[in-house]
């Protein structure tokens, strides 16, 4: 079945400094999705994308998907306290079938910031 | 706050017993989605309802079963639970079925 490889797994690094992960599939995704988790809490989406090579951004994050439809990144730059959490990559394939609206997630990446 | 409500939100019960967790999708979205989290398997989809039918079927055990109700809210039934269902359950909906899902905020089960 499809799968997302994320990287790095756990990121330290001190407040002010700019984050990247990103996400790979050995399949091809019609859309990107890049949540947010903290503690006790649901996925909380940051950025969607839907469209090979778009590049957005959501205040201090910046994602793009990949050309070749199989990966995406996340940059998050000038980090604070309060970006703190696990990052998840989403893949969504093409309609259709039984994985009709299904999310595929990546392991997730672990954010510790440093005051 | 995302608009999904979920209830209850935590639950221990025994190996053996059956639970059911309940899921509201936000005012207006018709498609209702469940993804079970545990520490070992990450975030997989188990199971998607577009309008009260179902609409896509991921790694669900036949031990776990799903509706969705005329007035669009799910619940998701789990029974014969063993040790290993000690779980995050997330619910999410979106508008269309290919729209951004929006998750509440889980259901823990403990298993004991």
């Amino acid at each position: 079945g499809q799968q997302l490889n994320q990287s790095p797994q756990s990121m330290f690094i001190q407040e002010g400094e700019d984050v990247s992960m990103n996400c790979t599939s050995s399949s091809i995704f019609n859309t990107w999705l890049w949540y947010k988790q903290e503690p006790g809490e649901g996925p909380v989406l940051l950025i969607a994308l839907y469209k090979a090579g778009e590049l957005t951004s959501n205040g201090r994050l910046t994602a793009q998907f990949g050309i070749t439809r199989k990966d995406s990144f996340l940059n998050i730059s000038a980090s604070i306290p309060s970006d703190v959490g696990i990052y998840f990559c989403a893949g969504r394939a093409n309609a259709g079938g039984t994985s009709y609206g299904k999310l595929t997630f990546g392991q997730g990446t672990i954010l510790t910031v440093h005051p | 706050d995302s608009g999904v409500t979920q209830t209850p939100k935590h639950l221990i019960t025994a190996t053996g017993q059956r639970v059911t967790l309940r899921c509201s999708p936000r005012s207006g979205d018709l498609s209702v989605y469940w993804y079970q989290q545990s520490l070992d398997q990450g975030l997989q989809f188990l199971i998607q309802y577009y309008n009260g039918e179902e609409r896509a079927k991921g790694n669900i055990l036949e031990r776990f079963s799903a509706q969705q109700f005329p007035d669009l809210h799910s619940e998701l039934n789990l029974s014969s639970l063993e040790l290993g269902d000690s779980a995050l359950y997330f619910c999410a909906s979106s508008v269309q079925s290919q729209e951004t899902q929006y998750f509440g905020p889980g259901t823990r089960l403990l298993v004991l």
